[in-house]
């Protein structure tokens, strides 16, 4: 199994742009999460999926934010209008079950680092 | 708001040197406690699920122990190598909490050969 696949590796982007991450799951998986990661706050929770039905995004910051999940092999994270601010590293995991309900861990993708300048 | 803290925040040891370091969570509706390494340049790859107070796991020259009562785990390496050097974070599943992972900032240790 190839893991969680993320693209891109890095973006750099400049401010005002709309940034497209995107995540294919580990098959069979029916959780997907997607976590921001910086130095100040570590890995936050931004929304996660069951069976492609999005369940909780009340970590998603604002609604430049969103998020979808056409499929079960493929998720999106998008950010319209980008901020400097929005520069972190973004990682997508998936999970056969919910880490927080259940004795499984997350396997995460390698991560996107975005930078907008 | 729930705090998930992890000490110290960072550490150096020399190659052969045993070491641990602490993750502090809230003892009341605990539900699960997750132990995660993640490499410089890669992924978290998670190590450990533990559960239970007293509960004691064990991957290679990696432990960790928990207890519950007093909201505390502990993550033991025995001679430690350069290959061990990483960020070690801990995530807190919270049963008062729609059972979200909480996480910790990390320990991050540097092995020197």
């Amino acid at each position: 199994d190839a893991g969680v696949i993320q693209s891109p590796r890095h973006e750099v982007t400049e401010m005002g742009q709309e940034v497209t991450l995107r995540c294919k799951p580990i098959s069979g998986h029916d959780y997907l999460f997607w976590y921001r990661q910086t130095m100040m706050r570590g890995l936050e929770l931004l929304i996660y999926f069951n069976n492609n039905v999005p369940i909780d995004d009340s970590g998603m910051p604002e609604d430049r934010f969103s998020a979808k999940m056409p499929n079960a092999s493929f998720s999106t994270l998008k950010i319209q209008p980008s901020e400097p601010r929005d520069s972190a590293v973004y990682f997508c995991a998936s999970s056969p079950k919910n880490p927080g309900q259940h004795n499984y861990g997350y396997t995460f993708g390698s991560g996107t680092r975005l930078t907008v300048v | 708001i729930l705090n998930v803290e992890q000490s110290p925040q960072s550490l150096h040891v020399q190659e052969g040197d045993s070491t641990n370091f602490t993750c502090s969570f809230p003892s009341s509706n605990f539900y699960a406690l997750h132990w995660y390494r993640w490499e410089t340049a890669k992924s978290p790859e998670a190590l450990f699920v533990m559960t239970l107070n007293g509960d004691e796991k064990k991957k290679g020259r990696i432990s960790a122990t928990l207890n519950t009562k007093e909201g505390y785990s502990y993550l033991y390496i025995k001679g430690s190598q350069p290959e061990d050097s990483a960020t070690y974070l801990c995530a807190l599943s919270d049963a008062g909490n729609n059972r979200k992972l909480i996480w910790g900032l990390g320990t991050s240790l540097a092995v020197n050969p």
